[in-house]
């Protein structure tokens, strides 16, 4: 059973752009929320993350914005770049220091 | 960069061979993780560890088997490799006080 989904799929927004990738959890025990990004041939990094005391955390161009009550959170890339095509993860894991939960991921192609 | 190291990073064998992939860290860390990334690039935790002598396995059922002898080392083998096998193989690491899971390059292994 997937725990946590994810769309799109994939992405392509111009240079200059928004991209928006969306994640649903169904557990509401989940108390942690990370993005993870992954270039072509590398393992995930993690981008940014967020626990369910916020509503929104930026870091630069990143911004995750949560809601609690619609067990929802989302990952905005302000004046995406050419440099910010990857596969984009979401996560959710439990007790915050325990196995994370992935998304299917989403391929993010940004046009120059 | 997080200090975390998989071998090797790609590898053909026959079916009915025995493997091995390595994993180890410098960090310290007390918890390891192994994950499946297929083609489609979704995750699944295969294998976790929350300290040594301490293996569990995870949500994807696998053939796999993991040992803990050091903080350090966390190795996957494969008894008897098979066509279904072939995938990509990242492992992760995470520190007691913290949230963020550090993953290796990954390895690419394919079963002829």
């Amino acid at each position: 059973q997937q725990q946590v989904k994810q769309s799109p799929q994939s992405l392509i927004v111009q240079k200059g752009g928004i991209s928006i990738i969306n994640c649903a959890y169904e557990n509401t025990a989940f108390d942690y929320f990370p993005w993870y990004q992954q270039f072509p041939g590398k393992g995930p990094a993690l981008l940014i993350a967020i626990r369910p005391d916020v509503s929104e955390k930026k870091e630069g161009r990143f911004t995750i914005s949560f809601n609690k009550s619609a067990k929802q959170f989302s990952l905005h890339i302000m004046d995406s770049q050419p440099g910010d095509s990857a596969t984009y993860f979401c996560a959710a894991s439990l007790n915050s220091g325990y196995a994370l939960n992935f998304g299917k991921g989403t391929s993010l192609l940004v046009t120059p | 960069e997080a200090d975390i190291y998989q071998t090797p990073r790609y590898l053909v064998i026959g079916t009915g061979k025995k493997i091995t992939l390595e994993c180890s860290q410098t960090m310290g860390h007390d918890k390891m993780y192994w994950y499946q990334q297929d083609p489609g690039m979704e995750l699944h935790l295969i294998h976790y560890s929350y300290g040594v002598n301490s293996t569990e396995k995870g949500d994807l059922s696998s053939e796999s088997t993991v040992s803990r002898i050091r903080t350090e080392h966390f190795p996957l083998t494969l008894e008897s490799a098979r066509p279904s096998h072939t995938s990509q193989y990242l492992c992760a690491s995470q520190g007691q006080r913290s949230y963020e899971q550090y993953f290796g390059p990954g390895t690419r292994l394919t079963v002829t």
